[in-house]
């Protein structure tokens, strides 16, 4: 069975920086496209990123308001995708769940959830 | 591009059909002739999950009762008969110009 399982998330003051972690398993990771998307307290979905596998080159892609403070990383050794936060601002509390369900190619698979708290 | 759901909310009666729209404010046809269009429903509590892809393919293990419609900028979302367990926020997303989700259409039983 496959699982994806985040970690990492916490209460981080404004301007900080957090990373998070899903760790993969029951998949051939390394063939995986990854992606991360976020939600606000009570609110909707949110694309957050995207990365291709390394056989792609590693390509990453991101949400437009949120590229230059974020960044996704995969260790495929490790079978694990991460999301490197910076800049961190109170509108970025949300879980966070990492899933391969936006690419129609793979099996729908997502994390629980990762809870990051920007507050001071 | 913007994904607009209509209804925000529907309240159903146990057995009836449901039906969600979705309109996007482009073309969802990408340049291999596929249109990028799923369906995610998130149940209280839990996690998102792909209920259609590309329009009108339904993932493994979702019951017939759901199916996906639509062209180019309109789609729908019908549940033939709604059962308890398909209570929860239904969500279209486009990944035909990177990937924007819907407000969400909260279905709730009446």
């Amino acid at each position: 069975e496959v699982h994806l399982v985040e970690s990492g998330g916490g209460l981080v003051k404004p301007g900080g920086s957090l990373r998070l972690s899903c760790a993969a398993s029951g998949l051939i990771f390394s063939n995986t496209w990854m992606s991360w998307v976020r939600q606000a307290p009570g609110k909707g979905l949110e694309w957050v990123g995207r990365i291709e596998t390394k056989a792609r080159g590693g390509k990453t892609d991101y949400a437009a308001p949120l590229e230059g403070r974020f960044s996704i990383s995969r260790d495929d050794s490790n079978n694990t995708l991460y999301l490197q936060l910076n800049s961190l601002k109170a509108e970025d509390t949300a879980v966070y769940y990492c899933t391969t369900g936006l690419f129609h190619w793979h099996p729908d698979v997502w994390g629980r959830g990762a809870l990051v708290t920007v507050s001071s | 591009i913007v994904m607009t759901q209509s209804p925000l909310s529907l309240p159903v009666t146990l057995g009836q059909p449901a039906s969600i729209s979705c309109r996007s404010s482009q073309s969802l046809v990408y340049s291999d002739g596929d249109t990028h269009l799923s369906w995610f429903q998130q149940r209280p509590g839990q996690s998102p999950r792909r209920l259609i892809y590309k329009v009108f393919n339904r993932d493994s293990g979702v019951p017939d009762r759901f199916s996906g419609s639509g062209s180019g900028t309109d789609f729908t979302l019908k549940i033939s008969r709604v059962e308890a367990e398909d209570v929860g926020v239904y969500y279209c997303m486009q990944g035909t110009h990177w990937y924007t989700f819907g407000q969400g259409t909260k279905l709730e039983l009446k």
